[in-house]
C-alpha cells in the first residue's frame, strides 16, 4: 500500500535551536519527494522537491535529505525562528500518477521564544 | 499574479444541504487538483481535471459528489446532501499544460466545510 508516515507527530523547540523531521514511505514506483509547509488555517507551501538521484537539497534554513534506497527523508532546520511554527508534511508521488499527491499526516512544530 | 484562489474560504451547511466549492486557478493555468483533509489527517487525493474534462477521479466518493471545471470560469466541487463526515477542508492546486513530474504544485487556502 502506498503509505508516507511521519515522526513526531508533534514537536515543541525554543526559539534558535535545530530540529530534525523525518519521514518513511513506502509509495513505489517512486518519483520525487516533497516537503510542505503548513500554516494553520492555510494551505501547503512547498519547501524541496526531489527525485530519485538527488540525497540532499536547501532551501534557506531548510534542508531535505532523501535516502531511497531505505525510503526515508528528513528535513533539517536550522536557526529556527518563531515563524517556522507549522505543520511540515511530507509528501510522495508515484511515477506513473506523478499528479497524484500521496500526503503523510505531518509534523506539528511549535517554536517557543 | 494572484495565486490560486478558493471560496468561500468557510462555509457552513445543515446536514441534506448542498455544498458548492469553488477554485480558481493560477493564470494561465489549465489544471486543477482536489483534495480533501479530514480533522487531523493528511490531504488525500480527490479529482484532477481539465478544462471540460475530468482526467482521474479515482479519489472522489462513488456517490453525492461532482466536480467540473467549464471552459470559462472557476472549477466548481460540488457536494450534495451533505453528512457530517463530509466536514473537512477542501484544497485546490493547479498547473500550466506543461507541467512536469517535478512541478511544485501551489495550493490555494482551502474551503472549511462545517455540515451541522
Amino acid at each position: 500500500k502506498n503509505q508516507v508516515e511521519q515522526s513526531p507527530q508533534s514537536l515543541i523547540i525554543l526559539e534558535g535551536k535545530n530540529c530534525t523531521l523525518q519521514c518513511n514511505y513506502t509509495v513505489s514506483p517512486f518519483s520525487n519527494l516533497r516537503w510542505y509547509k503548513q500554516d494553520t488555517g492555510r494551505g501547503p507551501v512547498s519547501l524541496t522537491i526531489m527525485t530519485f538521484s538527488e540525497n540532499t537539497k536547501s532551501n534557506g534554513r531548510y534542508t531535505a535529505t532523501l535516502d531511497a534506497d531505505t525510503k526515508q527523508s528528513s528535513l533539517h532546520i536550522t536557526a529556527s525562528q518563531l515563524s517556522d511554527s507549522a505543520s511540515y508534511i511530507c509528501v510522495v508521488s508515484r511515477m506513473d500518477s506523478s499528479y497524484k499527491l500521496i500526503f503523510g499526516s505531518g509534523t506539528r512544530l511549535l517554536v517557543r521564544p | 499574479n494572484a495565486g490560486v484562489m478558493q471560496n468561500p474560504r468557510h462555509l457552513v451547511r445543515r446536514r441534506g444541504q448542498e455544498a458548492r466549492l469553488r477554485c480558481s486557478p493560477m493564470k494561465g493555468h489549465s489544471h486543477v487538483y482536489w483534495y480533501r483533509q479530514l480533522p487531523e489527517e493528511g490531504l488525500k487525493f480527490m479529482v484532477y481535471l481539465q478544462k471540460e474534462n475530468i482526467i482521474d477521479e479515482s479519489g472522489m466518493p462513488k456517490e453525492r459528489f461532482s466536480a467540473e471545471f467549464p471552459k470559462e470560469g472557476p472549477s466548481i466541487l460540488r457536494i450534495q446532501q451533505v453528512v457530517r463526515g463530509d466536514s473537512a477542508a477542501y484544497f485546490c492546486a493547479s498547473s500550466p499544460p506543461e507541467a512536469g513530474a517535478n512541478y511544485g504544485y501551489t495550493f490555494g487556502s482551502g474551503t472549511r466545510l462545517t455540515v451541522v
